[in-house]
């Protein structure tokens, strides 16, 4: 049983243009977000994150937005550069402290120049 | 800061070998894990250690694979014997207190 989903396997942008990946997810007792990026060969990097108790994250062009009801978040990164291409995983847990991360599959993001 | 350190970066092995993933965290931390990533499964949690003490290991996946820690600067994950279904990348990751995971660069496993 998937609690995390990223339902998109791969998205392909322009760069200039607006990147949007989403994530779903299924326990209710998740409060608290992040999400990774991964480049080839390299360990996961830790990108942005929100707490359940905001509707809205933002560190320069990334954006995390959360949507407790529809248990959904989504990534904003404006404007796409080719740089960003990467795989994204999002990933949950219970609580800020909470060592367990539950991640979904990824998004493989390709942004052309 | 040289990071979390992964050996080896790339291991190939005959089904029925034992297989030893080394890991050395970041200093200061104090919580480290194995993470397992595969196609179909995405990115698992294996096992967490905290202080050097596991805490949790419901995540590995059976008997034929272990994991110590006998300090505070180095882990291992063993798995013996090796199958072809381990085939994966073998990640470890360490974090301190209030501060998010740091990645190592994993170890590509094939297991022939």
């Amino acid at each position: 049983d998937q609690q995390v989903k990223q339902n998109s396997p791969s998205l392909s942008v322009q760069e200039g243009r607006i990147s949007i990946l989403n994530c779903d997810y299924t326990n209710s007792m998740f409060d608290y977000f992040l999400w990774y990026k991964k480049y080839p060969a390299e360990g996961p990097t830790f990108l942005i994150s929100i707490s359940s108790i905001k509707d809205k994250n933002e560190d320069g062009r990334f954006t995390v937005f959360l949507n407790k009801s529809a248990k959904h978040l989504s990534l904003h990164i404006v404007p796409s550069q080719p740089g960003d291409s990467a795989v994204y995983f999002c990933a949950a847990s219970r609580t800020r402290s909470n060592y367990k991360l539950t991640f979904g599959k990824g998004t493989l993001l390709t942004v052309n120049p | 800061d040289a990071g979390v350190i992964q050996s080896p970066r790339h291991e190939v092995t005959e089904m029925g070998q034992e297989v030893t993933l080394r890991c050395k965290p970041i200093s200061g931390h104090n919580s480290l894990f194995w993470y397992r990533q595969t196609m179909m499964r995405g990115l698992e949690l294996l096992i967490y250690f905290n202080n050097n003490v596991p805490i949790d290991d419901s995540g590995m996946p059976e008997d034929r694979f272990s994991a110590k820690m006998p300090n505070a600067s180095f882990s291992t994950l063993k798995i013996q014997p090796s199958e072809p279904r381990d085939s994966a990348v073998y990640f470890c990751a360490s974090s301190g207190q209030g501060r998010g995971y740091t990645f190592g660069s994993g170890t590509r496993l094939t297991v022939v």
